[in-house]
């Protein structure tokens, strides 16, 4: 089974400064695909970058970059120059391909990310 | 382009009954996929909808149930409600194949009394 960590329940950080969210994870699938979420108090979930396992680049979205370290299990999420708004859940996923081709997205618990001004 | 669209936002239910929640994907996303979220907690996945049909299911008992109609819309319905079904209920939808990108919608909140 497919399983998510994220070892860092809460971060705090001062605008402007870079801030980079832990991630690792544990498949035998040589298949398989990172997500980062981003989940303000309103509770929508916001997608903000994805990772395939065979991407050769780190994949970037604007102030958004995915340290994916493949041989380490780890796909860090990077947030450059970190602005209030930016305060929010942020949640690792890694899509999980199952019997038959059945797929299901599998969560980490979530960073809480706190900028302060 | 409209997003992922859920309703409704909010429902408050009484313990024993029923709730529907209803979910419309991105337009020409085929796969609908729910999460439920307790407070505090990460998401659980719940259902997978492709085409019409359930695909896959998570570790939740058969009260909860879903169906995909051909518009690829999708509901769930929560049978004899319990306190600890209150949760955000998330849908997301996608391409059906290797999926590159998940989008969410605003969720349901649904709170059983």
């Amino acid at each position: 089974a497919q399983k998510i960590t994220q070892t860092q329940p809460g971060m705090f950080v001062q605008e402007k400064e870079a801030v980079t969210l832990d991630c690792t994870y544990d498949t035998s699938d040589p298949s398989y695909g990172l997500f980062w979420y981003k989940q303000p108090s309103s509770g929508e979930m916001i997608f903000l970058i994805y990772q395939g396992s065979y991407d050769q680049q780190n994949a970037t979205e604007g102030r958004y970059s995915l340290n994916f370290q493949k041989a380490r299990k780890s796909a860090n999420l990077v947030i450059s120059a970190s602005q209030l708004g930016d305060s929010a859940m942020y949640f690792c996923a890694m899509r999980e391909l199952g019997l038959q081709g059945a797929q299901k997205l599998v969560f980490g618990q979530g960073t809480r990310l706190t900028i302060n001004p | 382009e409209a997003g992922v669209t859920q309703s409704p936002t909010h429902l408050i239910k009484t313990r024993g009954q029923q709730a529907t929640l209803r979910c419309s994907p991105i337009s020409g996303h085929t796969s609908v996929y729910w999460y439920q979220q307790a407070l505090g907690l990460g998401l659980q996945f719940l259902l997978w909808y492709d085409e019409g049909e359930e695909r896959n299911r998570g570790n939740f008992p058969p009260r909860f149930s879903g169906r995909q109609f051909p518009n690829y819309s999708s509901e769930l319905n929560v049978n004899a409600l319990e306190l600890e079904d209150s949760a955000l209920y998330l849908c997301a939808s996608s391409f059906p194949s290797g999926v590159t990108e998940a989008f969410f919608g605003q969720g349901t909140r649904l709170t059983v009394v």
